[in-house]
């Protein structure tokens, strides 16, 4: 079975501050993908990352995937309320046709 | 937008009762997936299909049944409804070639 850590769970910051959620395994994974949810709806793919090493930016957000493909990151620069919301990682193990989620990180943004 | 709709959008049954999620899809994906979602257990698979008539299960998939007979719907059952069934389901589709997921706006399941 492989297993997604996400850390922190619950994350409640200023407005224009930085932060950086993390996703862990000991499994390797062939991708990693960012999703975030909002409140009453389903998750919205922010990312896929899928070498080791890689770093994508997206506006103020970067994703980072590990060198050896077990973990990843993502950076929140100058945090806005727009960001609140839960922040799902999930990894694509080799061979497989169905992603490994982890339990989330909710981050709220305080104006 | 992957038109994906799901119904019903909220259900309140009663322990021991079957209950039938459907999702259904306008774009002709052929993997369509169904996960439940509860607080601090992110999304768990349930089951999947990768065209019609083949599924396969996925971590949590205990108490719940799965039919494809169409492209564009999947239906979920739940022979026997359980409180621990009490949960959000979502339905998704993948598209990419790293299974990226499409996912509905969800169902609402409350079992009493």
């Amino acid at each position: 079975t492989q297993l997604l850590e996400q850390s922190p769970q619950f994350l409640s910051i200023q407005e224009g501050e930085n932060l950086t959620v993390y996703c862990n395994s000991s499994s390797v994974f062939s991708s990693l993908q960012w999703y975030r949810q909002e409140p009453g709806e389903g998750p919205v793919l922010l990312v896929t990352v899928v070498t080791g090493g890689e770093v994508k930016k997206l506006k103020r957000l970067t994703f980072q995937f590990g060198d050896a493909r077990k973990d990843s990151s993502l950076h929140i620069t100058a945090a806005q309320p727009g960001d609140t919301g839960l922040y799902l990682c999930a990894g694509l193990g080799t061979g497989r046709r169905a992603l490994t989620f982890g339990s989330g990180t909710r981050l709220q943004v305080q104006p | 937008d992957a038109g994906i709709t799901q119904s019903p959008r909220h259900k309140v049954t009663e322990t021991g009762t079957p209950v039938t999620l459907r999702c259904h899809q306008t774009e002709n994906h052929r993997y369509m997936y169904w996960y439940r979602q509860d607080p601090g257990h992110g999304l768990r698979l349930i089951h999947y299909s990768y065209g019609v008539k083949d599924t396969d299960k996925g971590e949590v998939s205990d108490g719940y049944s799965v039919s494809r007979s169409k492209t564009e719907d999947f239906l979920l059952t739940l022979e026997s409804a359980t409180s621990s069934q009490t949960s959000v389901y979502f339905c998704a589709i993948s598209a990419g070639s790293s299974y990226e997921q499409y996912f509905g706006p969800g169902t609402r399941l409350t079992v009493t």
